[in-house]
This record gives C-alpha cells, structure tokens and sequence, in this order.
C-alpha cells in the first residue's frame, strides 16, 4: 500500500501569513494532485504536478513536486479568511490506477 | 453539465439494515470511485472501477459491494450495516488514469445507529 503522510494535521495562522503544507511518501508517484475541501462539500482539485522538480503558481499558492516524485508541498502567500479548508494531496500511480489520499492538513485562517 | 451525483444526501440506517448509494456520472468517464471520508481525515478508497462490467478493491472494501452495469452508474451496496460505517461517503470520477481530474459528488452523509 502506497502512503501519503501530510504535515500539519492542522494550522491555524492569522491573516496574512505566510505558511508552506507538505506531502511525503516512501513510494514514487507518476502526478500527484493537491485539492481542497470546504466543510460539506466535496474535494476541488487545485493543481496537477506531474514533471520531478515541477513548480505551479496559481495565484498566491504554489505547489512544487520533489525531484524524485516522491513528495511535494503547497506554499501560500499572505493567506486570507477565503484559504481556510482541507487540504488533501492525491497521489496517481498509473500502474495501479488509482490515487492515493493523504489525511489533509486543516487549515484555518482568522482575520 | 450535472457532474457527478449522488443520492441520498443525508441517511439514518440501523444496524443490521442494507442500503444502497447511488452514484451517476454524465461526462461519459470511464473510472469511478468510492470514497469515505471520516471526520477530520483523507479519503479512504473503498472500490472503483475502470470501465463498465469491471470493479476492484481499494483499501477498505469490508462490508461493501459495488456494480458497474454502465458507464454512467456505480452504486454502493451497504449490507448489514454497522457503526463502523459511520462516515461521510463520495463518489468520483475521472476520464482515464493519467493526472486527470477527479470530480467528487457532494457527498453521502450516513449515521449508522
């Protein structure tokens, strides 16, 4: 079984800061995705990293992808209210075909 | 387009009791899951299926069993149901295996008692 183990389980930071969430696994994934999850609603997927070494901006989040696609990390700038949520890393082994979710980090951002 | 649905949104089983979720997809995907998702955590796989007529395993298969009779439907059969199973459910799919994006339904909330 492949596992994700995500860090911090949860976060909770003032409006404004900067904070980075992680995504590690013994195993090499072929992508990996980051989504996130507002209570009572199903995961939106945020991003698709799938080159070793990758880095994706979108907006004030920006992901990066180990260089041996093992792990990978969100890092977002000056957070705001808006960014609270659960955020979960998938990763995609093709020849399993499925993805494996991480537990998720719950972050809360207080204005 | 609709997505990806699922039906019911909220259920109360008793223990013991058999049920089924209901999962339709209209974006003609071939690969569909189902997920649970205890409070505070990730996403467990329970089944999925890759094309119709074909289902496997995921992590936490016990006490669960699915169908694949089109491409549109994936339905999750709870029999005898126990607390355990207590848990919010989701379905999912995507267009084939390689990074592509999975869309969720909203959610099926289900308290075992």
């Amino acid at each position: 079984t492949q596992l994700l183990e995500q860090s911090p389980q949860f976060l909770s930071i003032q409006e404004g800061e900067n904070l980075t969430v992680y995504c590690n696994s013994s195993s090499v994934f072929s992508s990996l995705q980051w989504y996130r999850q507002e209570p009572g609603e199903g995961p939106v997927l945020l991003v698709t990293v799938v080159t070793g070494g990758e880095v994706k901006k979108l907006k004030r989040l920006t992901f990066q992808f180990g260089d041996a696609r093992k792990d990978s990390s969100l890092h977002i700038t000056a957070a705001q209210p808006g960014d609270t949520g659960l955020y979960l890393c998938a990763g995609l082994n093709t020849n399993a075909g499925k993805s494996t979710f991480g537990d998720g980090t719950t972050l809360t951002v207080k204005p | 387009n609709a997505g990806v649905t699922q039906t019911p949104k909220f259920r109360i089983l008793k223990i013991g009791q058999s049920m089924t979720l209901q999962c339709t997809q209209d974006m003609n995907h071939n690969y569909m899951y189902w997920y649970r998702q205890d409070p505070g955590m990730g996403l467990k796989l329970i089944y999925y299926s890759v094309g119709a007529g074909i289902t496997d395993k995921g992590e936490v298969p016990n006490g669960y069993n699915v169908s694949r009779s089109t491409t549109e439907d994936f339905p999750l059969r709870l029999e005898l149901a126990a607390p355990s199973q207590t848990s919010v459910y989701f379905c999912a799919s995507n267009r084939d295996r390689i990074g592509h994006t999975i869309y969720f339904g909203e959610g099926s909330w289900l308290t075992v008692v």
